[in-house]
């Protein structure tokens, strides 16, 4: 079945340390996009990407980095400079070139130990 | 800047009977598409139904329809027949197509409906 496996479900940070987020998706879509949900709110973009090798800062870049290096795959650093990165993560994918709706994956709920 | 409002952010219905929910939008943009999504409790992301900003027809997927006023920026979400499985977050989303490498969602902060038996 086509889709986007984001990994792992539940990741736990300590303090100074950097995780990565997974996204991987078979829709052979061209864009992704890294969302970032907090209780309550709507979804923020941290970063996204229309083609392979390059990505652009979404609205709340501050503390993350991405890379997409293979068309599949766009995983999402929190760095130790986002300083409150508990929160709800959400990829998401697209075929921008037809204007395609986004494909989302299941999440990765992130929180700090 | 294009910015998505949904005024409402709780709803609740009772199984059966239709509710509507609201989306205002702002753009100066004439060419772009609508969203409305679902996140049920389970987190995932689901797309409802699309608006193409060109078509005058609102669009219907099963139990669901929209009320597209592109003058007065309107994109409400009508479900009828509730069903409790309908219980879940609404998101309404706005993409303006002409925005090149910057075709990105704008989001508005969601309604909250609850389906009740």
């Amino acid at each position: 079945d086509g889709g986007i496996t984001q990994s792992p479900k539940y990741l736990f940070r300590k303090e100074g340390q950097n995780v990565t987020l997974s996204c991987e998706q078979n829709l052979n879509h061209d864009a992704m996009y890294w969302y970032r949900q907090d209780p309550g709110q709507g979804l923020r973009l941290i970063y996204y990407s229309q083609i392979v090798n390059d990505f652009q800062k979404g609205d709340i870049a501050e503390g993350y980095s991405v890379s997409r290096e293979k068309k599949e795959s766009f995983p999402l650093t929190v760095t130790s400079a986002q300083k409150n990165p508990t929160a709800f993560y959400l990829c998401a994918s697209s075929n921008a070139v037809n204007n395609q709706p986004q494909h989302f994956g299941d999440g990765t709920r992130l929180s700090i130990l | 800047a294009q910015t998505v409002t949904q005024s409402q952010p709780e709803m609740s219905v009772q199984e059966a009977e239709t509710v509507t929910l609201s989306c205002t939008y702002d753009t100066s943009e004439s060419n772009y598409y609508l969203f409305w999504y679902k996140q049920p409790p389970s987190r995932q992301m689901i797309l409802v139904i699309r608006q193409e900003a060109y078509k005058q027809q609102n669009a219907t997927e099963n139990r669901f329809s929209v009320n597209f006023q592109k003058a007065a920026k309107s994109f409400s979400l009508k479900i009828s027949d509730s069903q409790l499985g309908d219980t879940a977050m609404y998101f309404c989303a706005f993409m303006n197509i002409n925005a090149g490498n910057n075709r990105k969602l704008i989001w508005g902060l969601g309604t909250s409906l609850a389906v009740n038996p």
